[in-house]
């Protein structure tokens, strides 16, 4: 089946430093990736839609210049955490959708990303 | 906006039990929906899907029930084994819409 590779599954950083997360899509090709924002015992938060070659479209309420996200190729998408504060950890999640559906049935997910601020 | 909720925040079965988590959807306009499995600190993993176009759907021990009239859906589990102890998630979309995910329930099972 698809895999969806999330790196680094924990990172533990110190106030005022950034983070990037990366998501990979390991055997196909990805134009639409997503960022989801989890909190300890809660459901999943859409933060942002990554779209390869453009300009990510961010998710009411999310400060798109303090989480970049770039997707420069169809395999890979950064999430970039600056300024980091300890109101941002968090565990970071990336789902990626084959570029050839359009569709939430080929929707992959990454295994995540635990985000500790000092 | 709408949002997809569950009833049961937690859920304590026996191994060997049959388990049935709920969830309840206010999107009349939602078309497809996807339970979803999370273990600690791992991403979601898919078990089965369905489509407003249908009632019923089974899978491996696993079946979904969609009941559009009063917009609510369940995940059966047969024969719960303690691997199945994780957080259960639903998710919703309409059309081409990004997913909703819904609060998520806990299934704990005792050996």
């Amino acid at each position: 089946g698809a895999v969806v590779s999330q790196h680094p599954s924990r990172v533990i950083c110190k106030s005022g430093t950034s983070v990037k997360i990366e998501c990979r899509s390991l055997d196909f090709q990805a134009t639409t990736m997503f960022w989801y924002r989890q909190f300890p015992k809660k459901s999943l938060m859409l933060m942002a839609t990554s779209n390869e070659g453009s300009k990510a479209t961010y998710e009411q309420g999310v400060e798109k210049d303090k989480f970049l996200i770039n997707h420069a190729s169809l395999t890979l998408s950064t999430l970039t955490v600056t300024s980091a504060h300890p109101e941002d950890s968090s565990f970071y999640i990336c789902s990626a959708r084959d570029r050839w559906e359009d569709s939430n049935e080929k929707l992959f997910f990454g295994s995540g990303t635990q985000l500790s601020v000092l | 906006g709408e949002s997809v909720g569950l009833h049961l925040p937690t859920l304590s079965v026996q191994e060997g039990d049959n388990s049935i988590i709920n969830c309840a959807y206010s999107n009349s306009a939602s078309d497809y929906f996807i339970w979803y499995k999370q273990e600690s600190g791992k991403g979601p993993q898919f078990i089965i899907d369905i489509r407003s176009n249908m009632d019923k759907r089974q899978g491996q021990r696993v079946t979904v029930l969609l009941n559009k009239t009063v917009k609510h859906l369940s995940l059966q589990i047969a024969a719960t084994q303690p691997g199945d102890s994780a957080v259960y998630f639903c998710a919703e979309s309409s059309g081409y819409s990004t997913l909703t995910f819904g609060k998520g329930t806990m299934l704990l099972v005792s050996p």
